[in-house]
């Protein structure tokens, strides 16, 4: 079965720093990948995904993730944050191959934006 | 431009009581997951549906749960005779497609309380 770890439970950023949330994925394959976004009270909004290809994907908000085969981590990057993306973030992997189950999700980062 | 919607948005119940979740998908989407978030955690996949059919419902508990998504009106997660460990929040996300490279978006979510 997959699994995702997330290994910073918490992380703080002054405004305007750099960001970079961890993820490492267990799976027998090339898992697709995903990051969504959380803010307090509210749903999942999603990020960014990598499915094949490029292995530095685009997504939202002007964040950014890279999939290391070799390190089997998907970690998620933003070069200057704002206040606004003090959120939850979860990484998740979902089968290839058009498998009909739903995401593994890991426990989440919580990220605080200093002023 | 409605997305995928929940009700209620908070529900308490006490021991021994019935919760009823309900989730209306995106409009043109026919795939229906819930998940669970228990505090501190990440989101857990309970059981994936189509119009009247149970496609995969490996992660939901053997007992007191039930779900369905009947041919016309919203998805419906059942919790029979609810104890205090139901308290969470569960998540309905939508898709237009099977596979998880079709991309599940997220409703807001619906706050259980067992008192």
């Amino acid at each position: 079965a997959q699994s995702v770890t997330q290994p910073d439970i918490h992380i703080t950023v002054s405004e305007g720093a750099s960001l970079e949330l961890r993820c490492n994925y267990s799976y027998g394959a090339t898992p697709y990948l995903f990051w969504y976004v959380q803010s307090p009270g509210q749903g999942l909004q999603l990020l960014l995904k990598y499915f094949s290809g490029d292995t530095l994907v685009q997504g939202i908000k002007g964040f950014e993730a890279e999939f290391k085969r070799s390190q089997s981590s998907f970690n998620l990057r933003k070069p200057s944050v704002h206040w606004s993306d003090a959120a939850e973030y979860f990484c998740a992997v979902g089968l290839s191959g058009g498998g009909a189950d739903g995401l593994t999700f890991g426990k989440g980062t919580h990220l605080i934006i200093q002023p | 431009n409605a997305g995928v919607m929940q009700n209620p948005r908070h529900l308490v119940r006490r021991r021994g009581q019935e919760a009823r979740l309900r989730c209306s998908p995106m409009k043109g989407h026919s795939h229906v997951y819930w998940y669970r978030q228990l505090p501190e955690e990440g989101l857990k996949f309970m059981v994936y549906l189509q119009k009247e059919n149970i496609i995969d419902e490996s992660g939901m508990p053997k007992e007191r749960f039930s779900a369905e998504f009947p041919k016309e009106g919203p998805s419906i997660l059942r919790i029979q005779q609810v104890v205090r460990g139901d308290s969470a929040a569960y998540f309905c996300a939508s898709s237009y497609g099977q596979g998880t490279y079709n991309e599940q978006f997220f409703g807001p979510g619906t706050r259980l309380t067992v008192l």
